[in-house]
């Protein structure tokens, strides 16, 4: 699976959007774009994919680049709750072995 | 609609001793991978199992770990004689098709089992 870049890490501020961003120059044209977070001491959890458009769901927007080169996770709001390592990931539509966790972005909130 | 189930959560062996990790997917799912995660490092792929299959096991260490799914119960992943350097959570995570199908609709993981080894 191709490589991503993303920050060590990002403060923001309750109730303020927050703009992770990813960075994925080597993205091959069959590769989907996925986050995950985990939050301090669970499992992974999915947050939300995409391929070439931009996606919204009940967590968060992804806002893929035109030329797909990076993408952006947005949270609209952030919230206590929203602390958590967020990771971004590709994936091959045809990948034959598991996810590829990076180092993640360790997101805090304040109060 | 129960997610994936791991137990136990927290699992104390002493050096020596054997773990089994169990792992229950989410109804309908027939996928289970297997993640390690050192403590401060990420998580990384160890094993994917269909029922009564191995489909990639690349990332399991060679030596004294084995996993199985079999057609009826859990997922098991089974390490033999720990060391303390196998002290990690270890996180399972299933989907309702293989790979190429879970890069659209994505994993579900449970909650870990931390393995702490004395």
């Amino acid at each position: 699976d191709a490589k991503t870049t993303q920050p060590n890490s990002m403060e923001s501020n309750e109730e303020e959007p927050v703009h992770l961003p990813c960075n994925h120059s080597t993205i091959s044209g069959t590769d989907y774009i996925h986050w995950y977070r985990q939050l301090p001491s669970q499992g992974p959890e999915y947050v939300i994919h995409g391929l070439t458009s931009n996606v919204n769901n009940r967590m968060a927007s992804l806002a893929i680049a035109e030329d797909r080169k990076s993408s952006t996770l947005i949270l609209h709001r952030a919230t206590l709750r929203d602390a958590a390592v967020y990771y971004c990931i590709l994936r091959d539509r045809g990948g034959a072995d598991g996810l590829t966790f990076g180092k993640g972005t360790h997101l805090i909130i304040q109060p | 609609n129960a997610g994936v189930m791991q137990n136990p959560r927290h699992l104390v062996r002493r050096r020596g001793q054997e773990a089994r990790l169990r792992c229950s997917p989410m109804k309908g799912h027939s996928h289970v991978y297997w993640y390690r995660q050192l403590p401060e490092e990420g998580l990384k792929f160890m094993v994917y199992l269909q029922k009564e299959n191995i489909i990639d096991e690349s990332g399991m260490p060679k030596e004294r770990f084995s996993a199985e799914f079999p057609k009826e119960g859990p997922s098991i992943l089974r390490i033999q004689q720990v060391v303390r350097g196998d002290s990690a959570a270890y996180f399972c995570a299933s989907s309702p098709v293989g790979t190429g199908g879970a890069s659209v609709y994505g994993y579900t993981f449970g909650s870990g089992t931390r393995l702490t080894v004395v």
